[in-house]
């Protein structure tokens, strides 16, 4: 059974960039599309972008500008940077996993909230 | 982009009812939909995945429905532990996206 776990700063300055690191136990980081996904309060959920074993990636064009994630293959973990971050940015946000096939997300994180507030 | 429409947007019911969520995409998506249910507070969980597989673990009194642009999500006899919001999201090709969400309150 896949876990992911959420990890990173829950207050971010606006301008600054947001950085959270998702860590992947009980399967093999090579096996999914490692996707970031977000939630404002009280809201919908909004697909922020994922990155493949191979280090390919694909973003929201809604983001695109702002969003880079990473992958550490020897430490099991993918990461999300959102630069120049808003109050709109402030949400739950998730890390998720995507099979091979038909994209849906099977495994989830708890999710973290990030605040951005000065 | 796709765009995902649920309806309704709040929906109130008694345990042991059948009620139905519908989700329309903005453009078709073969059977690439899935669903979730979110309770309070918690990561949202897969419930059905390519419109009408359910996932390892859910109860068969969720079924889902459809293909193209029109989709169903039921759920029969309802159960205390129901009570949650659903959401639909479209996986046909990137940016992947969600409907606006249905939540499901007692009557």
């Amino acid at each position: 059974q896949v876990q992911l776990q959420e990890s990173g700063p829950g207050l971010v300055k606006p301008s600054e960039t947001l950085s959270l690191t998702c860590t992947v136990s009980g399967g093999s980081i090579s096996s999914y599309y490692w996707n970031w996904i977000r939630q404002p309060p009280g809201k919908g959920l909004e697909w922020i972008g994922y990155i493949f074993y191979s280090g390919s990636t694909k973003y929201n064009p809604s983001l695109k500008s702002r969003v880079s994630i990473s992958l550490d293959k020897s430490e099991n973990q993918f990461s999300l940077k959102l630069s120049s971050v808003t109050a709109e940015d402030t949400a739950v946000y998730y890390c998720a996993s995507r099979g091979y096939n038909y994209g849906f997300f099977e495994y989830w994180g708890q999710g973290t909230l990030v605040t951005v507030s000065s | 982009d796709i765009h995902m429409t649920q309806s309704p947007s709040s929906l109130s019911a008694s345990v042991g009812d059948r009620v139905t969520i519908t989700c329309r995409a903005s453009q078709s998506i073969s059977n690439y939909l899935n669903w979730y249910q979110q309770k309070p507070g918690k990561a949202p969980k897969l419930l059905i995945y390519t419109a009408s597989s359910l996932q390892s673990g859910v109860p068969s009194t969720f079924s889902g429905s459809g293909s193209g642009t029109d989709f169903t999500l039921t759920i029969s006899n309802l159960q205390p532990e129901d009570y949650a919001t659903y959401y639909c999201q479209h996986s046909y090709s990137p940016p992947y996206s969600f409907g606006q969400g249905t939540k499901l309150e007692i009557k």
